[in-house]
């Protein structure tokens, strides 16, 4: 069974620049997840779909990230403008949901602002 | 909303064993992870809990109260490879609606 993908694994970009992260789950997976992880913290959920639809995106700061899911499969997260602080691990996760609890993870995208 | 508690590190020694505290706050629990995570990697799934008593799965126990809030994970008989972040994580919120939320994870640094 392939595992959850992510592109791209590194990306550098300026403040105030626009970036998108993609991910494809686990095939199957109605339960998929965003995390921001910033050094020596634990992950923070930013959004989490049930297929098409958004559970929760309370920390998701909304006035620059964007995240949409397609047709419940993919998904794609965007930053604009980016800002300093913005640099951390996004890490894209998913689950078969009530069917199968667990979360499986990608490599995640290492995110860098300068 | 939900809050998890862990300590921040732990070290010991090769071959000894070490437990991992997590006590939470949510509302509809619906269950308790725990994962490990290596320096640059992602976070792997070790355990669920979702009702009370001892998970054991080799080396690695975990264990969940529910009316206290509180689970551990138990590593047994440590290897140098064992040297990581162990995070908690717990699923709750409301039915249909649950949502995967993480403690700041805890830095197990093994000794030989």
């Amino acid at each position: 069974e392939a595992g959850v993908a992510q592109s791209p694994r590194y990306k550098i970009i300026e403040k105030r620049q626009s970036v998108a992260f993609w991910c494809n789950p686990i095939s199957g997976h109605a339960t998929l997840y965003w995390y921001q992880q910033i050094l020596g913290q634990g992950p923070k959920l930013l959004i989490q779909f049930q297929n098409n639809g958004v559970v929760d995106d309370s920390q998701l700061p909304k006035d620059r990230f964007s995240a949409e899911r397609l047709k419940g499969v993919d998904s794609t997260l965007k930053i604009q403008p980016a800002k300093l602080e913005d640099s951390a691990v996004y890490l894209c996760a998913s689950s078969w949901g009530d069917r199968g609890p667990e979360a499986f993870f990608g490599q995640g995208t290492r995110l860098t602002v300068v | 909303g939900q809050n998890i508690d862990q300590p921040t590190e732990m070290t010991a020694t090769e071959g000894a064993i070490v437990q991992i505290n997590c006590t939470y706050q949510t509302s509809g629990f619906n269950g308790l992870f725990w994962y490990q995570q290596h320096a640059g990697e992602a976070p792997t799934f070790l355990s669920y809990n979702v009702l009370d008593g001892l998970e054991e799965k080799g080396r690695f126990s975990s264990f969940l109260s529910r009316s206290k809030g509180y689970s551990y994970l138990l590593l047994k008989e440590l290897q140098m490879k064992d040297s990581a972040s162990y995070l908690c994580a717990v699923r709750g919120g409301r039915s249909n609606d649950y949502k995967l939320s993480f403690g700041a994870g805890t830095t197990v640094t093994v000794r030989a």
